[in-house]
């Protein structure tokens, strides 16, 4: 399988602290993306970091890359109870005919206000 | 400038019915991802068109499962003869150039099949 994986499955944290989820995927990519999908709803994009960069900002979240290790990490900062969702990772399997990705299991974030 | 609309939002079908999932991308957009998702679960790659092409459909169960993306109107995905095992959301995706950027999603389309 071409998934990643999430770590934690599950995270639960009390408004205002950092949050910080890992995926570990298999193959070589190009590029790496983190999703947000609230319950019951589409699937929002946050960020995408591509193979040769290490780290990604975006108002509070930081992304990492790290290549070697195939994994990748997502941190929220002074996270709110509106980032109550589950994020997912996905990779582009080192395909270069489209956007083809491939999601992992995702981690269920909680904040509790 | 309209995000991806997917319909209907909600479909219910009985074993051995046909489901009909529509998805009109964004505008200006050519590329139309197809993803499954079962619940607890992450989404799942079905199947990746450009117009009026077929360009990745390894994620796509080779029996019932069809999908096109006419010259006009929405891409559609088709499910012949349903199963209980087919309910799932199914999400639709939209990019405006191959490779390298995000993709645009649907709010997905609920199939039930009772």
């Amino acid at each position: 399988s071409q998934q990643g994986e999430e770590d934690p499955q599950a995270l639960s944290i009390q408004e205002g602290e950092n949050a910080t989820m890992n995926c570990s995927y298999k193959t070589s990519i190009n590029n790496l993306q983190w999703y947000r999908q609230n319950s019951g709803r589409g699937l929002v994009h946050l960020i995408l970091i591509r193979s040769n960069e290490r780290e990604k900002h975006s108002g509070r979240l930081r992304v990492t890359l790290d290549t070697s290790k195939k994994s990748s990490s997502l941190l929220i900062t002074a996270s709110r109870a509106a980032d109550t969702a589950s994020y997912f990772c996905a990779t582009d399997a080192g395909k270069n005919t489209g956007n083809q990705f491939y999601f992992g299991t995702g981690t269920s974030l909680t904040v509790i206000p | 400038n309209a995000g991806v609309m997917q319909n209907p939002r909600h479909l219910v079908r009985r074993r051995g019915q046909e489901a009909r999932l529509r998805c009109s991308p964004m505008k200006g957009h050519s590329h139309v991802y197809w993803y499954r998702q079962l619940p607890e679960e992450g989404l799942k790659f079905m199947v990746y068109l450009q117009k009026e092409n077929i360009i990745d459909e390894s994620g796509m169960p080779k029996e019932r499962f069809s999908a096109e993306f006419p010259k006009e109107g929405p891409s559609i995905l088709r499910i012949q003869q349903v199963v209980r095992g087919d309910s799932a959301a199914y999400f639709c995706a939209s990019s405006p150039r191959a490779g390298g950027h995000e993709a645009f999603f649907g709010q997905g389309t609920r199939l039930t099949v009772v």
